[in-house]
């Protein structure tokens, strides 16, 4: 089965560069999540998109933005990079109506994620 | 605003124990609730899905029950094995009973199976 698709796998930059990040959710999927993961620390919610609509924003800083294309893929693009900014970022999918306009499962599926370290 | 806490935060056993991960949230108004498995410096795996109206999901020898009204959740795994060591996370929506929401995870039960 296919699963979520993010690139690149590993990023390094240094302080004050841009970065982009790309996530490609499972077909037919309509939820876009984006997760951001320090070192020894859960996962903490950024942003999500709903049919290429932003549907929900959290700690997400403001040199960060992201967006959701036609084709249902998602970028996350970080500028002024920090030290602090050195993380696992994850996207995730899920289904929250299916093809009949009934409720979905609406299971968040994770992407492998991106290693971004900030030097 | 949904919080989950995990208890224990560690646990080292031998092979072959039954053991249970506890999760508590905070907001029990949710659509459904997950457990994951990470591997050191890995993605997540989605373990179990249980749907609000469920009160445990199973698959292989895992096993999720789920408690709305006291806001709990166990993950219970038979016959333990070296290849189950990892971090189990459990997450919470935090968007009411509403699909779509984010999710709040717990700190995660860092699990040790000995040979």
């Amino acid at each position: 089965a296919a699963g979520v698709i993010q690139s690149p796998r590993h990023l390094i930059k240094e302080k004050r560069e841009t970065a982009t990040l790309k996530c490609y959710p499972i077909p037919r999927h309509d939820t876009v999540y984006w997760y951001q993961q320090g070192p020894g620390q859960d996962p903490q919610f950024l942003i999500s998109f709903y049919e290429k609509m932003q549907s929900d924003k959290g700690s997400i800083p403001d040199r960060f933005s992201a967006q959701q294309f036609s084709d249902y893929h998602s970028e996350l693009n970080m500028s002024s990079l920090e030290l602090g900014d050195s993380a696992l970022y994850f996207c995730a999918s899920s289904l929250r109506f299916n093809l009949a306009g009934g409720p979905g499962l609406d299971e968040q599926f994770f992407g492998p994620g991106t290693r971004l370290t900030v030097l | 605003k949904q919080e989950v806490t995990q208890i224990p935060a560690a646990l080292s056993v031998p092979e072959g124990e039954n053991l249970v991960l506890n999760c508590s949230f905070t907001d029990s108004a949710i659509y459904n609730l997950q457990w994951f498995r990470q591997d050191p410096g890995k993605g997540l795996t989605s373990l179990l899905l249980i749907q609000s109206s469920q009160r445990e999901q199973t698959s292989g020898r895992l096993n999720a029950s789920l408690d709305k009204s006291s806001g709990r959740s166990t993950l219970y795994i038979a016959a333990s094995q070296p290849g189950d060591s990892a971090t189990y996370l459990c997450a919470a929506p935090s968007g009411g009973e509403t699909s779509g929401s984010r999710l709040t995870f717990g700190e995660g039960t860092q699990l040790t199976v000995n040979p």
